[in-house]
């Protein structure tokens, strides 16, 4: 099955306990991309990779770290995690992304808490 | 830069009414694409359409219909005889062609009472 997977699912842990959530895609896509969702703020793309080991920043890159050493695998890093942290986290993939017209599909979330 | 407005946060309809859901968008890309998803109460996103900045050809899928209008810049979804199963958020969103860039809405909340 044609799926986007993000682990863990669920997480609860303290500032500055540095904490990494996995992203894989078994699609063969080219682009992969996080995201946070908040209330009254939508989706805010926080990084995004183009391809193996191309990556550029979003809107709200700050606190956080990506790397795309594989094709399926685009894990987002959170070295220092703060409470404004805490969010719902979105990994997404598409085709390519060279032209922007392919939808992006979707993992599960993550949803994050810090304390 | 690029911004995407979706103006109604919550809109609630009584089952069977028709409801059109506003997205306004800003670009100065002259293509770009454009993208509607559902949120339902479940979590997960779902794609509905894609729209690139060329056609502005309306679509309509079922109960979903999109108009596109690029004099006001709008990308705009309705749905007709709407059942509870459309409650969920739905997310407008705006991608460049000439980078990665995503930028999505603030949602509009959409209830459906029976």
């Amino acid at each position: 099955e044609a799926q986007v997977t993000q682990n863990p699912r669920y997480l609860i842990t303290v500032t500055g306990k540095k904490l990494t959530v996995t992203c894989s895609q078994n699609m063969n896509h080219e682009y992969m991309s996080w995201y946070r969702q908040d209330p009254g703020l939508g989706l805010r793309q926080i990084y995004y990779s183009m391809n193996v080991e191309v990556t550029d920043k979003g809107d709200v890159p700050e606190g956080y770290k990506v790397s795309r050493k594989e094709k399926r695998n685009f894990p987002l890093i959170l070295e220092s995690p703060s409470p404004n942290q805490t969010s719902l986290y979105f990994c997404a993939s598409s085709l390519i992304s060279r032209y922007g017209d392919d939808e992006q599909f979707f993992g599960p979330g993550t949803r994050l808490t810090v304390l | 830069a690029q911004k995407v407005t979706q103006a109604q946060t919550e809109i609630s309809v009584v089952e069977k009414e028709d409801v059109t859901l506003d997205c306004v968008y800003e670009t100065r890309d002259t293509t770009y694409y454009l993208f509607w998803y559902k949120q339902p109460p479940s979590g997960e996103l779902v794609f509905l359409i894609r729209r690139n900045s060329f056609d502005e050809q309306n679509e309509i899928s079922g109960r979903y219909s999109w108009n596109f209008q690029k004099s006001t810049s709008s990308f705009n979804f309705t749905i007709t005889a709407s059942q509870v199963v459309d409650s969920a958020v739905y997310f407008c969103a705006l991608s460049s062609s000439y980078s990665g860039v995503m930028r999505f809405g603030a949602g509009t909340r959409l209830t459906v009472k029976p």
